[in-house]
């Protein structure tokens, strides 16, 4: 069965800083990996996904992450925070024909 | 192209009752998912369906249960429910052609569920 684990439920950045989401996955086969952002009240967007193409994916809003199979990571990356970059991101994993398994969160707040 | 919508927006119900949730899938998508989001927490995994039927299952009780018709609508019914039922509920869509290829989901914005 696959898994993810988010490190770390809060970060706190100042604007303009970098912003580092880890998440660690378990999977027994090739993985698919999500990244997706919750705001206030609304259901789940999608930042990016990795499918087994290139390893360093690029999604929306500046957000990017890389597949590293010898670390089973997919830490989620911005250069520069923004103020609306606030909001509750998760990992998720999923396999050919199964369902995806999300991590706890991690709720990213960013300090003017 | 409408995307996935729910209904209702929100609801309250008192504990022993029942509760229908529903979902319209995105033009197209075949399979829909249903997920448990509890306060604080990530979507949990209910059920997954596929032309009318469940194909996938999550750790959850019988009394939740579900129905795809075939305009691949959703229901997900909740019988007796408990305190710890309160949640957002989450729908997701997504085309399934060939089990080989995974074909992204997108999520609805949810039903807020509060149980007395």
């Amino acid at each position: 069965a696959q898994s993810v684990t988010q490190l770390g439920s809060h970060v706190s950045v100042s604007e303009g800083a970098l912003v580092l989401l880890r998440c660690n996955y378990s999977s027994s086969v090739p993985p698919y990996l999500f990244w997706y952002v919750q705001y206030p009240n609304q259901g789940l967007q999608l930042l990016l996904k990795y499918t087994s193409a290139a390893t360093l994916v690029k999604g929306i809003n500046g957000f990017e992450a890389e597949f590293k199979k010898s670390e089973t990571s997919f830490h989620l990356t911005k250069p520069s925070a923004h103020m609306s970059d606030a909001a509750e991101y998760f990992c998720a994993v999923s396999t050919k024909g199964n369902d995806m398994r999300f991590g706890a969160g991690t709720r990213l707040t960013v300090k003017p | 192209e409408t995307g996935v919508t729910q209904s209702p927006t929100h609801l309250i119900k008192t504990r022993g009752q029942q509760v229908t949730l529903r979902c319209s899938s995105q033009s197209g998508h075949n399979t829909v998912s249903w997920y448990q989001q509890a306060l604080g927490q990530g979507p949990q995994f209910i059920f997954q369906y596929y032309r009318e039927e469940e194909n996938g299952r999550g750790n959850f009780p019988p009394r939740f249960s579900g129905l795809q018709f075939p305009n691949y609508s959703s229901e997900l019914n909740v019988n007796a429910l408990e305190l710890d039922d309160s949640a957002l509920y989450l729908c997701a869509s997504r085309p399934t052609t060939r089990r080989d290829i995974y074909n992204e989901q997108f999520f609805g914005p949810g039903t807020r569920l509060t149980v007395l």
